[in-house]
């Protein structure tokens, strides 16, 4: 889930900035997280997970951050593109077969030329 | 690249009909989930199914809903008796092994009750 204050639901940014989108998780029992984005009309397209044992991941200009201590989690993307422009989602999973992610509210982010 | 497809794309019925939504995940996969989204909400869980029964479901999915896998490459959701807040895009996503992995969503079924 999300908690006030840590969730904006849009960023603008211009191209070639980087983008540091936020989320914060609710269940201390989550052990696996990961980030979606949604363009419109579309469903949700993996990025990059991470699991409870790590605390970054970098993926193709994509990077994600865990702090369990707050739990919170972020995605940092590099050189931001036009292309990048969609919604944000990031979703926590627990360790248990069948256990559904659970979706964080979303962040637009608009990329600019 | 292996995808889940959903069918139809847009689906459009009257308050009290019943709607089936369709869904073919990734064929080795053997979990299967349905998720919601209504216009401008977050994604929301609303069952998932595995080994023909269901593992887990969301308070969302009441006596009006329900799943079957009635072959070997599809898996439905029936909404018996649609109100109009069944109005929403819905998700059908597929994994290989249940939990920690990504879900590979399809490209959804707007439902719009009239």
């Amino acid at each position: 889930g999300e908690s006030v204050g840590l969730h904006l639901p849009t960023l603008s940014v211009q191209e070639g900035d980087n983008s540091i989108i936020n989320c914060a998780y609710s269940n201390s029992a989550s052990d696996y997280f990961i980030w979606y984005k949604q363009e419109s009309g579309k469903g949700p397209q993996f990025i990059i997970d991470i699991r409870s044992n790590m605390d970054k991941r970098q993926g193709q200009r994509v990077t994600v951050l865990l702090n369990k201590t707050v739990k919170h989690l972020s995605l940092q993307i590099a050189a931001t593109q036009p292309g990048d422009s969609a919604v944000y989602f990031c979703a926590e999973g627990a360790n248990q077969a069948g256990t559904a992610l659970i979706f964080g509210k979303g962040t637009t982010l608009s990329v600019s030329s | 690249e292996p995808e889940v497809t959903q069918t139809p794309s847009h689906q459009v019925t009257q308050m009290g009909q019943e709607v089936i939504l369709r869904c073919v995940p990734i064929s080795n996969h053997l979990y299967f989930y349905w998720y919601r989204q209504i216009l401008g909400q977050k994604v929301e869980f609303l069952v998932s199914f595995y080994n023909n029964e269901i593992s887990e479901k969301s308070e969302i999915f009441d006596d009006q809903f329900s799943v079957e896998r009635p072959d070997g490459s599809n898996f439905t959701l029936k909404i018996r008796s649609t109100k109009l807040e069944d109005s929403a895009m819905y998700f059908c996503a597929s994994g290989p092994r249940g939990h920690n992995e990504k879900l590979f969503f399809g490209s959804g079924t707007q439902l719009s009750v009239l």
